[in-house]
């Protein structure tokens, strides 16, 4: 079956550094992929998305690419602020209704 | 309004209670979902509606009882709970059930207490 992999956390960094969290997939087919961000007391948002393979997916400095060869789709921003300090899920959708979640990476961001 | 919101956002109940919680979306989407988000676990499926229809009941307790009377909204009614049910409730919106256009977009989440 799908599933999705994402690097264990906690995450911490000084700000103004580069952020990498890892994201890796299992799926049939083509599934569309996603990086949802889930601040402290609140519901999860979407960040980006990329349907096919070599899209870039790109939102408030944030960016991921869909690679199909490694079955990644890794998040990235070349410069952290304490503000990005949450919980950042990977998710993937393919065929079905299902769309399938990590376990979470908790982001802290140091001033 | 715009989006997804959830009312309440924080409840706390007894186990002999009865209660709801209620989602409403301004989407103009189609499919709705109930997820349970506890501490230290996978976000769980709950419940899916495509249409009022339930698509999907995810092995959950009878002590969750969904309801869908149109697209816009959706209920859970909870009662005779457990302490092990306490978690934030999220409820998603999508504009249907496809690999194309079921990117999901959440409400702030109900965060439930069981005494």
């Amino acid at each position: 079956g799908n599933s999705v992999t994402q690097m264990e956390g906690p995450v911490t960094l000084s700000e103004e550094a580069f952020l990498t969290i890892n994201c890796t997939y299992t799926a049939t087919g083509y599934p569309s992929l996603f990086w949802y961000v889930q601040y402290p007391g609140e519901g999860l948002q979407l960040l980006l998305k990329a349907t096919k393979a070599d899209d870039k997916g790109s939102n408030k400095g944030f960016e991921a690419t869909y690679r199909k060869e490694t079955t990644s789709f890794h998040l990235e921003k070349g410069s952290v602020q304490v503000s990005d300090s949450a919980v950042y899920f990977c998710a993937l959708r393919g065929g079905g209704f299902k769309t399938i979640f990590g376990a979470g990476t908790r982001l802290f961001v140091k001033a | 309004e715009t989006g997804v919101t959830q009312t309440p956002r924080h409840l706390v109940m007894g186990m002999t209670n009865k209660k709801s919680l209620k989602c409403e979306q301004h989407l103009g989407h189609n499919a709705m979902y109930w997820y349970k988000q506890s501490a230290k676990k996978p976000l769980e499926l709950m419940f899916v509606y495509n249409f009022k229809e339930q698509t999907e009941n995810n092995s959950v307790p009878s002590r969750f009882s969904p309801e869908c009377p149109n697209s816009s909204h959706l209920f859970l009614h909870l009662h005779t709970l457990q302490p092990e049910d306490s978690a934030l409730y999220l409820c998603a919106s999508s504009q249907d059930l496809s690999k194309e256009q079921g990117t999901q977009y959440f409400g702030p989440g109900t965060r439930l207490l069981v005494l």
